[in-house]
């Protein structure tokens, strides 16, 4: 298994609070992503990074922000947290750019905001 | 933009073969991808199509058609465990994003 670990794994937030949700991978990839799936959407790519403090946004970014300041770790923050970002969020990571065979992802992180 | 169809459901018994197509429309085309997640997991990669024809993998396969933008993923002797969503995805853009369909849902019974 990649070495992936999100966190936190569940989590309920009130409306309008901040979350971050913090992705963490041993395999010094190059490339983190952070998806969120919801039901008949399949998943959708948010933001992504193709290295430290090089970040840009996916699909589905308007109300999320990301940062990168070191290789392992990648963070997503939603500033004001709305019952639209009820999901479950997948980081994923990869050490090419140019090849669909070694994106590995994480384990989930289910957040509910309420 | 982009955009994958597949079916939402597919249902076969034990010992069947299922073929779950994947249409396709995207620019800067690289590759079609296949994942399949079970519930309450994560995605994990099948197979990856970069150019036209078969690859086959064990009891999968998967094939490409870039003149069509078609793909498919084929499932043979299948069992209980291969009861899962699976997700078409190509790879576009210039850059590793994959953006993925809207998964097929297979149920497979005894």
């Amino acid at each position: 298994d990649a070495g992936i670990t999100q966190s936190p794994r569940h989590k309920v937030t009130e409306t309008g609070t901040p979350v971050t949700l913090r992705c963490h991978q041993t395999e010094n990839h190059r490339y983190m992503y952070w998806y969120r799936q919801d039901p008949g959407h399949g998943l959708r790519l948010i933001h992504y990074s193709y290295g430290v403090k090089d970040t840009d946004k996916g699909e589905v970014s308007d109300g999320y922000s990301v940062s990168r300041s070191k290789t392992e770790d990648f963070l997503l923050t939603l500033e004001s947290a709305t019952s639209s970002q009820t999901s479950v969020y997948f980081c994923a990571i990869s050490d090419t750019a140019d090849s669909g065979n070694t994106i590995y992802f994480g384990e989930g992180s289910w957040l509910t905001v309420v | 933009g982009q955009s994958l169809e597949q079916p939402s459901e597919v249902t076969a018994v034990e010992g069947a073969i299922v073929q779950i197509n994947c249409t396709y429309q995207t620019s800067g085309f690289y590759g079609l991808s296949w994942y399949q997640q079970h519930d309450g997991g994560a995605p994990t990669f099948l197979s990856y199509n970069a150019l036209d024809g078969l690859e086959e993998t064990g009891r999968f396969s998967s094939f490409l058609s870039r003149s069509d933008s078609y793909g498919y993923l084929l499932l043979q002797e299948l069992q209980m465990k291969d009861s899962a969503s699976y997700f078409c995805a190509v790879l576009s853009g210039g850059f590793q994003k994959l953006v993925f369909g809207t998964g097929t849902r297979l149920l497979v019974s005894p």
